[in-house]
């Protein structure tokens, strides 16, 4: 099992719509999650982080963590082409030196006009 | 806003040549990270660096070493590069392990 688990996708979801990208991890004591969008050909960029269960919310964003569940997900409204992206989950996990953020492998999301 | 920058964004090596790719964080952070992406493996983790002279191994630290004599810079040398070392290296940084990491733009290498 992997640690941090996105759909590949592709997902493809009509202009203004909303748009909604799931993420399972598989450490319970994981304290910190991060969702980041990468352009292709592009680095990733920090879309928001989150800490706390509940729902965060950032402008189009909310990211929403489920620490029962294990899962974090994030919501973006109004979908816009611009929003075309690949959306990675990052989740950290551990205290020890060795502890590290997890990477998933990315939901690739098209919004179609 | 935390600037990451790498030294290049386009690089091309031949096979054997040592390759030195650098990167430079602005915001004074702690940790420094080094991954390759790859189409359908992600973003992997070559080596980090939590403290100046300190390195730890990540995911995939073969053919790879690393150089942190300043907080502010934070190198990946390819001793002798290898076709397989093709690829998108990215750098980042956070203030602490926990935070967020910033990226840098990344340097795509092709080893001929």
């Amino acid at each position: 099992q992997k640690e941090v688990e996105q759909n590949s996708g592709p997902l493809s979801v009509p202009e203004g719509a909303i748009a909604s990208l799931n993420c399972t991890y598989s450490d319970r004591v994981s304290q910190s999650f991060f969702w980041y969008r990468q352009y292709s050909g592009k680095s990733p960029e920090l879309i928001m982080s989150i800490y706390s269960n509940g729902d965060k919310e950032d402008g189009r964003f909310t990211a929403q963590l489920n620490k029962a569940s294990q899962y974090v997900s994030l919501l973006i409204r109004d979908s816009q082409p611009s929003d075309s992206a690949t959306y990675l989950c990052a989740v950290f996990s551990g205290y020890s030196s060795a502890s590290k953020i997890i990477f998933g492998s990315g939901t690739r999301l098209s919004i179609r006009p | 806003d935390v600037k990451v920058t790498q030294s290049s964004r386009y690089l091309v090596k031949r096979t054997g040549e040592k390759v030195f790719l650098e990167c430079v964080q602005d915001m004074d952070h702690e940790n420094m990270f080094w991954y390759r992406q790859d189409p359908g493996l992600g973003l992997r983790l070559i080596y980090f660096s939590y403290d100046v002279k300190m390195k730890e191994k990540g995911d995939i630290p073969e053919g790879y070493s690393v150089s942190r004599e300043k907080k502010e810079r934070f190198s990946l040398i390819l001793e002798s590069a290898s076709t397989n070392q093709t690829s998108m290296y990215l750098c980042a940084s956070s203030f602490r392990a926990d935070n967020e990491q910033f990226f840098g733009p990344g340097t795509r290498l092709t080893v001929l």
